[in-house]
Order: structure tokens, then C-alpha cells, then sequence
């Protein structure tokens, strides 16, 4: 299947500070690009998608201008969590989708743990 | 996805067992659908996925089932191993990839030597 990285694999920071975290398709081009949100024991709560030189679309409840997301080229995406806060801590993970490949891959995910 | 109490359904299988997981999808319009493995830590791994067309898809160990009668979809694994155990997630799309995948709830495997 198809690979796509994610950096960092974990992060610590201090409340107040952003955050940004990077997605990247390793050997496919995505166009498009899904940012996912989990909490312990929970399913994936999808955040937003992007497209390939277009604004991200937000999923109902997701602040935009809290969670900014960049998908200026085919292989990389980008997640910005801004002025992070400890209810922000969370799983972060990254899927991709493109040509020739059809289905979603996920990234290993970022861990984010604000203090 | 829709939250979920902290949880999840657990299937506990001897190594060597056959393992089924089962999961009821929500819209009767999505024609695509995933099963993911998702360990702890780490982001989910496709396993196999199957279209509204089919009833039935075989990979390495593991089959697919659509019943879209009734909107169920299962996963079996042959000859489980503790490597398999783990999340398993399905996930329901109203196209393809491209399309918004919409989770179920999850059902942690786990395989006793």
C-alpha cells in the first residue's frame, strides 16, 4: 500500500504556543488530504479535508482559525494547531488519497500533549 | 465520526482461532467500504476494502463480507495470531477514498497465545 509520513510523532509544548504538524505522501501524489482527530478509546472524528491548492473544508464545530490547514503541493499537507491549549491535547493523523490510489492511507500520527 | 463511551467491544480469540468482527454501517447510499487495523499508538492500516457490488472479497487471511440487506459488514481473519491483535475499525464512503469515510465505533482484537 501506499505510504504517508507524518512528523513529529509526538510533541510536547506549552499552553499559549502553536503548533504545526506535517503530513506528506511518500509515493503517490494526493490531491487530496484528511486531518483526523482521536481521543483514547474513541473512533477517528474527521477535522477537516483539503485539496490540493484550495481552502480546506471544515467538518461542523472545527474552528478554522484554531486548526489551520495547508496543502500547498501534491505531498505535503500541514496542521497548525494555534495557540494550543490542554484540551487541545490529542491523536492527531493525517490520511491521503490520489492518484493511481483510491482509497484512504493514514499516517502514523502525532501525538500533542499541550501543558 | 460520532463519540463513543470509553469501551469498546472486545473480542478476546485463542492464536490459531478464526476471528470474526462485525460492523453495522449507517447510510444505505455509501458503496465503499474499509476495514482498517488501527494498534496503539499508531495510525489505522488499511487491511482490505470492498465496493457495493460485491458480496465478498478474499485477501492474505482475511475476508471481507457486505450484506447490504441489512447494512452489515464483517471482517474475518483465518488463523489469528497475536500480531492481529489490535483495533479494527469499518469505515463507509459514499464513493471512493476521495469521498469523507465515516468510522464505526471499533472493536478491539485480542489473541492469547
Amino acid at each position: 500500500g501506499a505510504v504517508v509520513s507524518q512528523h513529529p510523532s509526538r510533541v510536547i509544548c506549552k499552553s499559549g504556543t502553536s503548533v504545526k504538524i506535517e503530513c506528506r505522501s511518500l509515493d503517490f501524489q494526493a490531491t487530496t488530504m484528511f486531518w483526523y482527530r482521536q481521543f483514547p478509546k474513541q473512533s477517528l472524528m474527521l477535522m477537516a479535508t483539503s485539496n490540493e491548492g484550495s481552502k480546506a473544508t471544515y467538518e461542523q464545530g472545527v474552528e478554522k482559525d484554531k486548526f489551520l490547514i495547508n496543502h500547498a503541493s501534491l505531498t505535503l499537507s500541514t496542521l497548525t494547531v494555534t495557540s494550543a491549549h490542554p484540551e487541545d491535547s490529542s491523536f492527531y493523523i493525517c490520511s491521503a488519497t490520489g492518484q493511481p490510489e483510491e482509497t484512504q492511507y493514514f499516517g502514523p500520527g502525532t501525538r500533542l500533549l499541550v501543558l | 465520526g460520532e463519540s463513543v463511551g470509553l469501551h469498546l467491544p472486545t473480542l478476546s480469540v485463542q492464536e490459531g482461532d478464526n476471528s470474526i468482527i462485525n460492523c453495522a454501517y449507517s447510510n444505505s447510499a455509501s458503496d465503499y467500504f474499509i476495514w482498517y487495523k488501527q494498534e496503539s499508538g499508531k495510525g489505522p492500516q488499511f487491511i482490505i476494502d470492498i465496493r457495493s457490488n460485491m458480496d465478498k472479497r478474499q485477501g492474505q487471511r482475511v475476508t471481507v463480507l457486505l450484506n447490504k440487506t441489512v447494512k452489515h459488514l464483517s471482517l474475518q481473519i483465518a488463523a489469528t495470531q497475536p500480531g492481529d491483535s489490535a483495533v479494527y475499525f469499518c469505515a463507509e464512503s459514499m464513493n471512493s477514498g476521495y469521498s469523507t469515510l465515516t468510522f464505526g465505533k471499533g472493536t478491539m482484537l485480542l489473541v492469547s497465545p
